[in-house]
């Protein structure tokens, strides 16, 4: 079936760069999503890629999609203390978003 | 984006008990989802909650546990039925809305439940 997977913690230092590391299963997905969820909080939509793209930027993030080895990645460029939290990779397999696979998220820490 | 709450956002329950959470959208939507999120683990879909129709539960979840109730396109509740310790969860709905080229799901705060 299905499967998500997500190493289970990072950590860098404010300005450096963070890089978090996705990898799926499901060669049928259509779009892939990043979420973060800060402690205490519900889960916040930050970007999204469709499957035929390779690259999408916005801003401080910047999602790669390696099609071939079903690897997905987040970098976030001047990483900031706000943006400790934990991030959630998921794919969607029905064409119109709905249902969402999550992987079990990356703790991301940031140290001043 | 579509604002969404729920009610309640925490609650420590005893076991045996049943606990009803709603969620609250300001805006009509077509897709409502309730989803699951054990301690240090991640987003479980339960089910997605229809309009005017039965709720279409996923593998392992059942409506005698998880009733759901979905009686507009605005509001929709999820009951935790006989609960036990094994329950305790963050519980989340999500709604999709249209975006650029696709649906986008968003998530609610989440209700924190504790069994004891």
């Amino acid at each position: 079936g299905e499967d998500v997977e997500q190493s289970l913690f990072l950590s860098v230092r404010e300005g450096d760069s963070s890089v978090i590391n996705c990898t799926y299963t499901d060669s049928s997905s259509t779009y892939l999503y990043w979420y973060k969820q800060e402690p205490g909080a519900g889960l916040q939509l930050l970007t999204y890629i469709f499957s035929n793209m390779d690259m999408k930027q916005d801003q401080r993030l910047t999602v790669l999609l390696n099609k071939k080895d079903k690897h997905l990645s987040l970098r976030i460029a001047d990483t900031q203390t706000g943006d400790s939290a934990i991030y959630f990779c998921a794919e969607s397999y029905d064409n119109q978003g709905g249902k969402l696979i999550f992987g079990q998220g990356t703790e991301l820490s940031v140290k001043p | 984006s579509a604002v969404i709450s729920q009610k309640p956002s925490r609650d420590i329950c005893q076991r045996g008990t049943s606990l009803t959470i709603q969620c609250q959208v300001d805006s009509q939507v077509t897709m409502m989802f309730w989803y699951r999120q054990q301690p240090g683990q991640s987003l479980t879909l339960i089910a997605t909650a229809n309009q005017g129709s039965e709720a279409t539960y996923e593998s392992g979840f059942v409506i005698d546990k998880f009733p759901i109730s979905r009686p507009n396109l605005t509001f929709s509740t999820l009951t935790v039925s006989n609960m036990s310790p094994e329950d305790s969860s963050i519980y989340l709905c999500s709604v999709e809305e249209p975006g650029q080229g696709h649906n986008e799901q968003f998530f609610g705060p989440g209700t924190r439940l504790t069994v004891l």
